[in-house]
């Protein structure tokens, strides 16, 4: 099984701040990866897929780059609305497997 | 627009079963599959399972082999998931997810549904 490791656990910042969250897998995924964003109380919701494509609605700045074991989601520029918890997901070795999340904080 | 709608909140003891539905609309149901993951209390997501939609073909988590059937009702565009023998570790939020119509396709899950939180206590 591929193990995603997310880090750090918890990033502290302040709106109007960019944001660099890691996803680092224990093998090669290729590009087979994607980040989703899961408010309070919310479902997860898909933003990035295929490590750097946003997804419908997702803002521009929300970016995402890497390959093979080194993944990146950028935010460029915090909102209020974009603290919450973020998990990567692969779905080279089918039928996936989910990183334990970073969450995102107001400092 | 694509909408997954989830049954409602269930509280079960410790033995029984659940049973949770997920209502599709705005798109052709049986060219899709649905995955069901699952959320402890402050803990991390986990993929319990996946059905196509197309032909039923199910893959269930090796840990959930035996205790968990997902279904689909065609003629509704609905998923069923049931989980059997409940136990205090099965409490959490189920979600579905739209996911790919094929075993090893590398889809994503989008949309969700809003999640059902199944309680098991006695």
């Amino acid at each position: 099984e591929i193990v995603l490791t997310q880090s750090p656990a918890t990033l502290s910042l302040s709106p109007g701040e960019r944001a660099t969250l890691s996803c680092r897998a224990s093998q090669s995924v290729s590009s087979y990866l994607a980040w989703y964003q899961q408010k309070p109380g919310q479902a997860p919701r898909l933003l990035i897929y295929d490590a750097s494509n946003r997804a419908t609605g997702i803002p521009a700045r929300f970016s995402g780059s890497g390959s093979g074991t080194d993944f990146t989601l950028t935010i460029s520029s915090l909102e209020p609305e974009d603290f919450a918890v973020y998990y990567c997901q692969q779905r080279s070795n089918w039928p996936g497997t989910f990183g334990q999340g970073t969450k995102l904080e107001i400092k | 627009q694509v909408q997954l709608v989830q049954s409602g909140a269930e509280v079960k003891k410790p033995g029984a079963s659940v049973k949770v539905s997920c209502k599709a609309s705005g798109y052709t149901f049986t060219s899709y599959g649905i995955s069901w993951v699952r959320q402890a209390p402050g803990q991390g997501l986990e993929w319990m399972g996946w059905i196509s939609a197309y032909n039923g073909n199910t893959n269930y988590a090796q840990k959930l082999q035996g205790r968990v059937t997902m279904t689909t009702d065609t003629s509704t565009s609905t998923a069923y998931m049931e989980l059997r023998s409940l136990r205090s570790d099965d409490t959490a939020v189920y979600y579905c997810a739209r996911d790919g119509s094929e075993r090893f396709l590398k889809d994503w899950f989008d949309p969700w549904g809003q999640g059902t939180l199944v309680t098991v206590s006695s």
